[in-house]
């Protein structure tokens, strides 16, 4: 299996853009995570899904921030209007079992200027 | 919020050497995972320890899980330049979310 794959690795955009970072799971996986990871703050979690159903989005930090799972093989995480402050890497991770190991993608590094 | 605190947040070492990472947790605990991220790279699963367990061995990673003290310890044997990268640990507990420490790197030198 190619594992996760996540795109775009890294995107630079102006403040107030829209923002789409995508990620694709490891086939037969049904648990999907989204994290953020910054100097500051570490790893943080946004969201979860099992069976392309959202579980808990208590980490997402604002309503500018959505993410969807349309099916078992893609999801998205949506930042609109964009700031600054959005800046870090986001990390696609994907898991068989809802309490084991997860594997991550390689990340998507975004900046806004 | 982080619910893992590895300890310390950076530490060097000379080839060949031990290196033990600690990590201090708040809350009860499924199990405990450990992570390693190489600069730039995703994070790579590296141990798995059940909450009811107390050591668990994988090639040369030896890790310890003390529930009564909410702690946990990573222990690498004869490290290698290869294993410089940052090491996480993170729990995970009746609410199913993986939470990540703050993670020690590790420096190798030749």
């Amino acid at each position: 299996d190619a594992g996760v794959i996540q795109s775009p690795r890294h995107e630079v955009t102006e403040m107030g853009q829209e923002v789409t970072l995508r990620c694709k799971p490891i086939s037969g996986h049904d648990y999907l995570f989204w994290y953020r990871q910054t100097m500051m703050r570490g790893l943080e979690l946004l969201i979860y899904f099992n069976n392309n159903v959202p579980i808990d989005d208590s980490g997402m930090p604002e309503d500018r921030f959505s993410a969807k799972m349309p099916n078992a093989s893609f999801s998205t995480l949506k930042i609109q209007p964009s700031e600054p402050r959005d800046s870090a890497v986001y990390f696609c991770a994907s898991s068989p079992y809802g309490t084991g190991e997860l594997f991550f993608g390689e990340g998507s590094r975004l900046t806004v200027l | 919020s982080q619910q893992g605190e590895e300890d310390p947040q950076a530490l060097s070492i000379q080839e060949g050497e031990n290196a033990t990472m600690n990590c201090s947790y708040k809350t009860s605990i499924n199990n405990l995972q450990w992570y390693r991220q190489n600069s730039g790279r995703g994070l790579v699963h590296l141990i798995l320890i059940r909450s009811n367990e107390r050591e668990k061995h994988s090639g040369r990673l030896r890790v310890t899980l003390d529930t009564s003290k909410k702690s946990s310890s990573l222990l690498i044997t004869a490290s290698r330049a290869a294993d410089t990268a940052s090491y996480f640990c993170a729990t995970i507990g009746s609410n199913y979310k993986l939470t990540f420490g703050k993670g020690t790197l590790l420096t190798v030198n030749p």
